[in-house]
Parts: C-alpha cells; structure tokens; sequence
C-alpha cells in the first residue's frame, strides 16, 4: 500500500495563478483532510470531507476550493493564488469501516508551495 | 477540546528514555489524549493514544495520571531518528470527522 500521496511534491506561483494540489489514498478511508503549516507553526484545517461528494470548511477555508468526487481522492484548488498561501500543504485520511475511530490520521508527504 | 501544555524544547540522549510531558488540566471525562510526531519536512505521524489507562504499542508509552490533567509519552530507547516535533491533542472521539487541532508542541532533539 502507498497509503496517502500527494501531487506535486514542490510548486513555484505567480500571484493570482490557479492550480489545484492532489491527494490520493488506497486504504478506503471514508474521511479525507487538507491542512496548512506554515513555519514554526502546529497544522492547520483548511477543508475535509466525510465521503465521496461530501466536503465542509476548516478552520481557514478561504482562498481554497475541494471536491471530492471519488472516494480515494481529495483535491484542493488555489483559483488565485496569494503570497499568504506559500506553505507546506498535507493532506490526510482516517476512518475505514472495519477501523472504527476516525481519530487516528494518516498524512501524505506534504506539498511545498510557494507564491510570488 | 481541552488545551495542551507542552515545553517547546528538550535535549535526550541517544539509547535513554525520552520523556515528554503534557499538561492538560482542562480534560474532560470523554476527551482522548493523542500523541503524533513530525519528522522534519515530513507528513506528521500517529503515535498512540489513550483515556484512563496507560497505553503501550511498538513505538511508544503513554502514561496519564490518575486525575488525567497530565501526561507523559515515553520513547523507551531514543535513537536519532525519533528527532522530531512532538504534538500532544486532546479531543473528544467523535468520528473523526472534523480534524485534528495541532498546537506548537515540543521539539525533541536526540543527542549522539
């Protein structure tokens, strides 16, 4: 199992370019997560989604569009990228059926994203 | 969830016991203690976690007092690679279903 992967690892942005970042998971989570962390700094909730066409705000949505259309992807969208979105960005999944919890995590690898 | 409590920084010694503590006073009857690391550069990394009783898989201990304002992860035997940030949450089970709130939590640093 790759457990949870995310596209790109690394991205350089002009000011006000879109692009949207990747998360894939093969353990058939039910739950998927989008965090930020900037430096020194704990990770922060942007959006998360409890199934398949299902996704709700975080603690610091704006700027940021999800979907999830099938269940073992989550993607984040930057429509118009901002300097204050230069971070590291983790995407996460918890929760199978046969598990039970959904509070144990699983992170990707993180996407480092910078804006000019 | 209840506030945690955790010193931003602490030096071990390769092979001892690293201990972290965490304080969190304001638990409730129902809020979990959780402990996760995050190597540099890494995603972070789930460790263990428990209510009442103290806890142990492969990786780690958890020990909570009796009256669970406080708690201690125990790394038995640090090696170099368990340097890492280390985030205490404490949280409600509920599925899951809202995220996990990470605050600075300590850095530990093992020393050859």
């Amino acid at each position: 199992n790759a457990g949870v992967t995310q596209t790109p690892k690394f991205r350089v942005l002009k000011t006000g370019q879109s692009m949207t970042l990747l998360c894939a998971q093969d353990m058939n989570h039910e739950y998927m997560y989008w965090y930020r962390q900037d430096p020194g700094m704990g990770l922060r909730l942007i959006h998360y989604s409890v199934g398949e066409g299902t996704t709700a705000k975080g603690e610091v949505p704006d700027g940021y569009n999800v979907s999830r259309l099938k269940k073992q992807n989550f993607l984040l969208g930057l429509e118009s990228a901002a300097p204050s979105q230069t971070s590291v960005y983790f995407c996460a999944s918890s929760y199978s059926l046969w598990q039970g919890s959904g509070e144990t995590q699983y992170f990707g690898p993180g996407t480092r994203l910078l804006v000019l | 969830d209840a506030k945690t409590t955790q010193p931003p920084s602490m030096d071990c010694a390769e092979g001892r016991a690293a201990n972290l503590p965490c304080n969190h006073s304001t638990i409730s009857g129902n809020e979990y203690v959780y402990w996760y690391r995050q190597i540099h550069s890494q995603g972070p990394q789930y460790i263990i976690h428990g209510l009442k009783n103290n806890e142990t898989n492969e990786m780690a201990s958890l020990i909570i007092t009796e009256d669970r304002k406080s708690s201690t992860l125990i790394l038995p035997h640090a090696t170099l690679r368990d340097t890492a940030v280390y985030y205490c949450i404490v949280r409600v089970e509920r599925g899951g279903a809202d995220g996990l709130t990470f605050g600075k939590g300590t850095h530990l640093i093992i020393q050859p």
